[in-house]
């Protein structure tokens, strides 16, 4: 697509229900980010996935939290169990390559709030 | 443990007059600097890449500078419009590719251009 795609834009859910959150990448892109932005907060880094390799999961806050990237592309991130603490938006980005200086381009979110 | 600091209060210039937003880090050797614009209930939008052996570069209104002994990078528009007014997120990255080693956000600086 002609940019990076998230859905939904603006989830409500309960305390301890589990959401999915999906991101489409700008097509061609290897390289998939996911970044955590709480109200005055800086971007928080989750998850990133790089073509075949093992994803690195190492921003993940908890083990409620997971992603996956399906043939390259699509991917999803899953919360189980929402907490008060996880609404945030949820940005997504993608990069046609990884390395230095590479620049990466965002979707809009998906705003979470939890209830 | 590496800290990046941006102006955490609002920063409001007149228009027509250069805006100058700082980006200090600590504990942290990036091989380049980014400088994202973030709009409200936006994702943030790549605006300007500077290597560390760059000491300035420019895209038309926009100036970035890059020093490595200060640790330091100043972001200058010039020429302000109300239109400049968003969040603009400082980014280092250490060159060593993507995922938590790669691109590390700052807090962002809210920036209001007064007509």
């Amino acid at each position: 697509g002609a940019g990076v795609s998230q859905s939904p834009s603006n989830k409500v859910t309960e305390k301890g229900k589990d959401v999915e959150l999906r991101c489409d990448p700008i097509s061609g892109h290897t390289a998939l980010y996911w970044y955590r932005q709480s109200l005055g907060q800086g971007l928080e880094f989750l998850i990133y996935f790089q073509g075949n390799s093992a994803p690195d999961k190492s921003g993940l806050p908890s083990d409620r939290f997971s992603a996956e990237r399906t043939g390259g592309s699509v991917s999803t991130l899953t919360i189980q169990r929402t907490q008060q603490e996880d609404s945030a938006v949820y940005l997504c980005a993608s990069s046609l390559r990884t390395g230095a200086g590479n620049t990466i381009y965002f979707g809009e979110g998906s705003w979470l709030t939890v209830v | 443990s590496q800290k990046i600091e941006q102006n955490s209060e609002a920063l409001n210039i007149q228009e027509g007059k250069t805006a100058t937003l700082t980006c200090n880090y600590t504990n942290y050797s990036p091989a380049y600097l980014q400088w994202y614009r973030q709009d409200p209930g936006r994702g943030p939008v790549f605006l300007l890449l500077i290597r560390e052996n760059e000491k300035e570069k420019r895209k038309e209104r926009l100036k970035v500078t890059f020093d490595t002994t200060l640790k330091q990078s100043l972001f200058h528009i010039t020429a302000s419009q109300p239109a400049d007014s968003a969040t603009y997120l400082c980014a280092l990255d250490a060159g060593s590719g993507g995922g938590a080693d790669g691109l590390t956000f700052g807090k962002g600086t809210h920036l209001i251009i007064q007509p």
